[in-house]
C-alpha cells in the first residue's frame, strides 16, 4: 500500500547546487504531477506528465526540469538551485484527466522539504 | 491567474462550533474536488462534486456545488480538533491538470 513515494523527505542545498527529486507510484497511474507549496499560495503546478515519455509545463516551470522515462517514476530536477526554490514539493498521480467529469482523484506523496541557502 | 478564490484564508474556532468555507470562480467548471491536508502530509481527497446543486455528505462534512457550477462550499458541523488542517479546492481543466485555490487553514481548539 505504498501509493506515491517521494525521496528524499528533507534536503538542504547551497545556492547553485543541483539535485533530483524522485517520485514513484505503484498504482499504474497514467498522469503524474509535480507541485510546490509555499505559505499562503496553495499548490502550484510545476510540470506534469500525461504518460510515459511525455512532459508538459505547468504554472511555474522556470528553473526546473522533469523526466518520465518509466511510467511509475517522475523525476524533478533543479539544475542550479536558488533560494526562491525553497519550498515543499509534492508529487501526485491520477488515473484520468481531470476536467472530464467524474474526475479521478489525485494521490499525493508526503512531500519533500527543500531549503536552499 | 487565480482561477479559484477560497475564503476565509484562516479560521480558528472552538470545538463544537460550526463553520463554512467557500470556493469561488468567475467561470463555470465541470467538477470540483475538495482535499484536506494535515501537517507534514500530502493532501487527501475528501469529495468530488460534479452536478450543479449537488450536495454530498461525509459524516459531519457537507459539500455543496452551486447551481451555476461557479462556486462550492464546505460546511463542518460540530467541529473537532481532528478537523484541523488545510482545506483545498481544485478544479480540473481540459489540459490534464488541476488548479487549486490557496486553501483555508482551519484550527479547531479543544
Amino acid at each position: 500500500n505504498a501509493g506515491v513515494t517521494q525521496t528524499p523527505k528533507f534536503r538542504v542545498l547551497k545556492t547553485g547546487q543541483s539535485m533530483t527529486l524522485l517520485c514513484a507510484q505503484d498504482m499504474n497511474h497514467e498522469y503524474m504531477y509535480w507541485y510546490r507549496q509555499d505559505p499562503g499560495m496553495g499548490l502550484r503546478l510545476i510540470h506534469y506528465s500525461v504518460g510515459e515519455g511525455t512532459t508538459a509545463k505547468g504554472e511555474v516551470p522556470d528553473g526546473y526540469n522533469v523526466s518520465r522515462l518509466k511510467k511509475q517514476n517522475f523525476l524533478l530536477g533543479l539544475e542550479s538551485a536558488a533560494p526562491s526554490q525553497t519550498s515543499v514539493y509534492f508529487c501526485a498521480s491520477s488515473y484520468a484527466q481531470p476536467g472530464t467529469g467524474g474526475d479521478q482523484p489525485q494521490h499525493f506523496g508526503d512531500g519533500t522539504r527543500l531549503s536552499i541557502l | 491567474t487565480q482561477l479559484l478564490e477560497q475564503s476565509p484564508q484562516f479560521l480558528s474556532i472552538q470545538e463544537g462550533e460550526n463553520l463554512t468555507v467557500y470556493c469561488n470562480s468567475s467561470s463555470v467548471f465541470s467538477s470540483l474536488q475538495w482535499y484536506r491536508q494535515e501537517p507534514g502530509e500530502g493532501p487527501v481527497l475528501l469529495v468530488t462534486v460534479v452536478t450543479g446543486g449537488e450536495v454530498k455528505k461525509l459524516k459531519r462534512l457537507t459539500f455543496q456545488f452551486g447551481d451555476a457550477r461557479k462556486d462550492s462550499s464546505l460546511h463542518i458541523t460540530a467541529a473537532q480538533p481532528g478537523d484541523t488542517g488545510l482545506y483545498l479546492c481544485g478544479r480540473g481543466s481540459t489540459l490534464g491538470r488541476l488548479y487549486f485555490g490557496r486553501g483555508t487553514q482551519l484550527t479547531v481548539w479543544p
